[in-house]
């Protein structure tokens, strides 16, 4: 298998303009996590999906974060605008859904830069 | 919030040595996962340990679990430079639907 495919690896862009993230989980996995990793504040859950249903997006910072999931193969997260604080590195994680909270495969992360 | 906290930040040892990483955290759990983090790269599911175990071994990797005390660690014996990276743990949240990491340890082993 190919793991969680993520794109584009590296983004630069200036305040203001938008900014979308690409997600492909692992065949057969229906919950997918998105993440932001950053030095002050570690890894930090942005939003999941359980069968393509955005289960909890408690922690999307502001509304200008956004994130679908519209099949079972791909997911989107957007920021419009991108700001400076929004520098980070993104990643997503997929897994099979249980009752417990099993293994976790990640990505190798988008590293956002704003300028 | 962080439901997990790893201890020490950052660790230096040379080859050979074992290192030992800690980890607390706040709630009940049903299990525990280590995980480890290469420079640059996604993280990579090293060891789970559920509630009702004690100690777990994969190789030279040793995982303990204290549920009284709220806390793990996580012993690599004979440390080799390919072992330098960040370490860390998590639990499920509240919900028990998603995993929260704590902040790492940054291990260097130096040969």
């Amino acid at each position: 298998d190919a793991g969680v495919i993520q794109s584009p690896r590296h983004e630069v862009t200036e305040m203001g303009q938008e900014v979308t993230l690409r997600c492909k989980p692992i065949s057969g996995h229906n919950s997918l996590f998105w993440y932001r990793q950053t030095m002050m504040r570690g890894l930090e859950l942005l939003i999941y999906f359980n069968n393509n249903v955005p289960i909890d997006d408690s922690g999307m910072p502001e509304d200008r974060f956004s994130a679908k999931m519209p099949n079972a193969s791909f997911s989107t997260l957007k920021i419009q605008p991108s700001e400076p604080r929004d520098s980070a590195v993104y990643f997503c994680a997929s897994r099979t859904s249980g009752i417990d909270t099993g293994e976790l495969f990640f990505g190798e992360g988008s590293r956002l830069t704003v300028l | 919030s962080q439901q997990g906290e790893e201890d020490p930040q950052a660790l230096s040892i040379q080859e050979g040595e074992n290192a030992t990483m800690n980890c607390s955290y706040k709630t009940s759990i049903n299990n525990l996962q280590w995980y480890r983090q290469n420079s640059g790269r996604g993280l990579v599911h090293l060891i789970l340990i559920r509630s009702n175990e004690r100690e777990k071994h994969s190789g030279r990797l040793r995982v303990t679990l204290d549920t009284s005390k709220k806390s793990s660690s996580l012993l690599i014996t004979a440390s080799r430079a390919a072992d330098t990276a960040s370490y860390f743990c998590a639990t499920a949240n509240q919900a028990g639907t998603a995993l929260i990491f704590g902040k790492g340890t940054t291990l260097s082993v130096s040969s």
